[in-house]
């Protein structure tokens, strides 16, 4: 298996643009969820998604879109990139929901310009 | 709100010495507190969680307590060496919903030789 996966891992933007980051996982799981990680401030979720066509925000969703067409992906899309979007962005999923082992991807260093 | 507190941020010890990181958390109802290590330029791996039914729980040279009443838990890592070296991060599950997990801000440890 290869886990959770992560595309691009790193990405430099100009404010304005959109872009999408993508996460896949080959272990069949329901649960799925985005967090960002900046200095000093652990990691706090973004969205978050239980199954197939389901999703939901978490802590900061303002200025990311999500959805989950299949149990594999859920991508998460930027429609209009800020310097305060300047992250690392993990993607994270689990066999049925948050209280069990978070497989995290390797991240994706997203800078805006 | 709820939050999670993790201390201390900083945390140096010789090699072979033990080291202990304290987390405390606000919501009564938390029920399950995961304890994940990052590595350099990679994600978050859990290494040890517990549940509220329980006080302790061991893995080799890790530990986790946690104490319901005083709403703490502790990460103990006995005999450490340079492969400890890491930020270490706890997490709770606050409140209801489905949302995702509510990590602290992160401990660097590290291990001096």
């Amino acid at each position: 298996n290869a886990g959770v996966t992560q595309t691009p891992k790193f990405q430099v933007l100009k404010t304005g643009q959109s872009m999408t980051l993508q996460c896949a996982q080959d272990m069949n799981h329901e649960y799925m969820s985005w967090y960002r990680q900046d200095p000093g401030m652990g990691l706090r979720l973004i969205h978050y998604s239980v199954g197939a066509g389901i999703t939901d925000q978490g802590e900061v969703p303002n200025g990311y879109n999500v959805s989950r067409s299949t149990t594999e992906d859920f991508p998460l899309r930027l429609l209009s990139a800020a310097p305060s979007q300047t992250s690392v962005y993990f993607c994270a999923s689990s066999y049925q929901d948050r209280g069990e082992t978070q497989y995290f991807g390797p991240g994706t260093r997203l800078l805006v310009l | 709100g709820e939050n999670v507190e993790q201390h201390p941020s900083t945390l140096s010890v010789q090699e072979g010495d033990s080291a202990v990181i304290k987390c405390t958390y606000s919501d009564s109802a938390s029920n399950y507190f995961p304890w994940y290590k990052q590595e350099l330029g990679k994600g978050p791996q859990l290494i040890i969680d517990i549940r509220s039914n329980v006080g302790e729980k061991k893995d080799q040279r890790i530990a986790v307590t946690l104490n319901k009443t005083a709403k703490h838990f502790s990460l103990h890592i006995t005999e450490t060496q340079p492969e400890d070296s890491a930020v270490y991060f706890c997490a709770a599950i606050l409140g209801g919903g489905a949302d995702g997990l509510t990590f602290g801000k992160g401990t660097h440890l590290i291990i001096q030789p």
